[in-house]
C-alpha cells in the first residue's frame, strides 16, 4: 500500500545536537511538506518542496534545514540553532494533479 | 496560502448527537478542505468542497460553503466515540506555492 513513512516515531535529543527526521513516500507525489505542531496548537509550515532539488522556506524555517535529492524523500534536520525544538513534526505530500494532502504519522521530538 | 479559523475551539457532545464545526477565512479560494487528527497521529483528509459548490456529503459528513460570507461548516451526524479528534479546515488558493495552512482546529470529544 502507498503512503508516507516517518521515522523514528519518538526521538530524544540532547541540547546542542543536530538531529534528522526521515520522511519517505511511495505515492509518486511531487510536493512534500514539513509542519511543526506544539501541544494543543495548529500546524505551522517549516519547509516545502514542489520538485526534486528545490525547496522553499515556510513560516518558521529558522533552525531547520531540508534536502530533496529524491522524489520519494524529504528529510528534515533540526539544528542546534533551533531554540525550542521539542514538538510533534508532521510530513505531508500532495500530487500535482489532485488536491489534498497525505500525512505521515509524525515524529515526536523531545530535547533532554 | 491563507489560514482558516475554526470555531469553537472545543466541543463536547454525547454519542448519537450531531456535531457542527465552523471555519472562516479571509480571501477568495479555489476549494476548502477538512482534515481530522486523532491524538498523536497525522492528519487525515476528510472532504474537499470546491468554490462553486454549496454543499457536499460523504457518509455521515456534510460540508457547506458560503463564499459570500467566507465561511464553511462541517456537520458530523449521529456521532460516535470514534469521532473524538481534532478537526481542521484548510482554505486552498491555487498558486503561491499551493500550500495549505492550518489553524488551531476544533477539538471534538464524543462521550459514550
Amino acid at each position: 500500500d502507498g503512503g508516507i513513512t516517518q521515522s523514528p516515531k519518538y526521538l530524544f535529543r540532547k541540547e546542542g545536537q543536530n538531529v534528522t527526521l526521515s520522511c519517505e513516500q511511495n505515492l509518486n507525489h511531487d510536493a512534500m511538506y514539513w509542519y511543526r505542531q506544539d501541544p494543543g496548537q495548529g500546524l505551522r509550515l517549516i519547509y516545502y518542496s514542489q520538485i526534486v532539488n528545490d525547496f522553499q522556506k515556510g513560516d518558521i524555517a529558522e533552525g531547520y534545514s531540508v534536502s530533496r535529492e529524491k522524489k520519494e524523500s524529504f528529510p528534515l534536520t533540526v539544528t542546534s540553532a533551533q531554540k525550542n525544538p521539542t514538538a510533534f513534526y508532521l510530513c505531508a505530500s500532495s500530487p500535482r494533479d489532485r488536491y489534498g494532502y497525505t500525512f505521515g504519522s509524525g515524529t515526536r521530538l523531545t530535547v533532554v | 496560502s491563507q489560514q482558516g479559523e475554526e470555531d469553537p475551539q472545543a466541543l463536547s457532545i454525547q454519542e448519537g448527537e450531531n456535531a457542527t464545526m465552523n471555519c472562516s477565512y479571509k480571501t477568495s479560494i479555489n476549494n476548502l478542505q477538512w482534515y481530522r487528527q486523532n491524538s498523536g497521529r497525522g492528519l487525515v483528509h476528510l472532504i474537499l468542497i470546491r468554490s462553486n459548490e454549496r454543499e457536499k456529503h460523504s457518509g455521515r459528513l456534510r460540508v457547506t460553503l458560503d463564499t459570500s460570507k467566507k465561511s464553511s461548516s462541517l456537520l458530523i451526524t449521529a456521532s460516535r466515540a470514534a469521532d473524538t479528534a481534532s478537526y481542521f479546515c484548510a482554505p486552498f488558493v491555487v498558486g503561491a506555492g499551493n500550500m495549505l495552512t492550518f489553524g488551531g482546529g476544533t477539538r471534538l470529544m464524543v462521550k459514550p
